[in-house]
């Protein structure tokens, strides 16, 4: 079974839909809770972050993590077409100096998200 | 935008031949990252390193090896190049000392044929 689970889509939304993106998980040990968007023929760049659980905003992303659940949402509102992207949640134990889990990201696979005017 | 670079953006090569992807970054950030990525599945961790002459093997088994001898340069080589090897191969970087120290930047990728 994969650490992290994500459906991978393809997703495709109206202009101005809500968009919701999820991700489940099965190491309780991850505290960290990322989103990061790649463009085609692009690399991945962080997105959203998250420590523990809770929610966090960021103009029309939001990012929602139930620990609890192992179970990570990210919220686009008034999707735009510059959005279609892939969408990758990612995870990590931690980024204290040390360890052997020290900066390692687990990765979702990532959601194809296509936004049509 | 991150200035962190990949050469060549595109490669496609005949089977047996030995090859290096590169990777530079001028951000001086200690910790560099391989990632492989293939299509509708997750990003693999093949290969990371700490510092300079630091390496060390990712989750994923990769045949590729690799090398750090300067903080900005982390290349990846592969001895003799098979089918088995076509993917898009995504470097990354981070900076352990900064606040932001979760956040890994990317190249744009190598995306390798074998044919």
């Amino acid at each position: 079974q994969k650490e992290v689970e994500q459906d991978p889509g393809p997703l495709s939304v109206p202009e101005g839909a809500i968009v919701s993106l999820n991700c489940t998980y099965s190491n309780s040990a991850f505290q960290y809770f990322m989103w990061y968007r790649q463009y085609s023929r692009k690399g991945p760049e962080l997105l959203m972050y998250t420590y523990s659980s809770g929610n966090k905003e960021d103009g029309r992303f939001t990012a929602q993590v139930d620990k609890s659940s192992k179970y990570i949402s990210l919220f686009i509102r008034d999707s735009q077409p510059s959005d279609s992207a892939t969408y990758l949640c990612a995870m990590s134990a931690g980024f204290d100096a040390g360890g052997t889990s020290y900066g390692k990201l687990t990765f979702g696979q990532g959601t194809i998200l296509t936004v049509h005017p | 935008e991150a200035d962190i670079y990949q050469t060549p953006r595109y490669l496609v090569i005949g089977t047996g031949k030995k090859i290096t992807l590169e990777c530079s970054q001028t951000m001086g950030h200690d910790k560099m990252y391989w990632y492989q990525q293939d299509p509708g599945m997750e990003l693999h961790l093949i290969h990371y390193s700490y510092g300079v002459n630091s390496t060390e093997k990712g989750d994923l088994s990769s045949e590729s090896t690799v090398s750090r001898i300067r903080t900005e340069h982390f290349p990846l080589t592969l001895e003799s190049a098979r089918p088995s090897h076509t993917s898009q191969y995504l470097c990354a970087s981070s900076d352990p000392r900064d606040p932001r120290a979760y956040e890994q930047y990317f190249g744009p990728g190598t995306r390798l044929t074998v044919t």
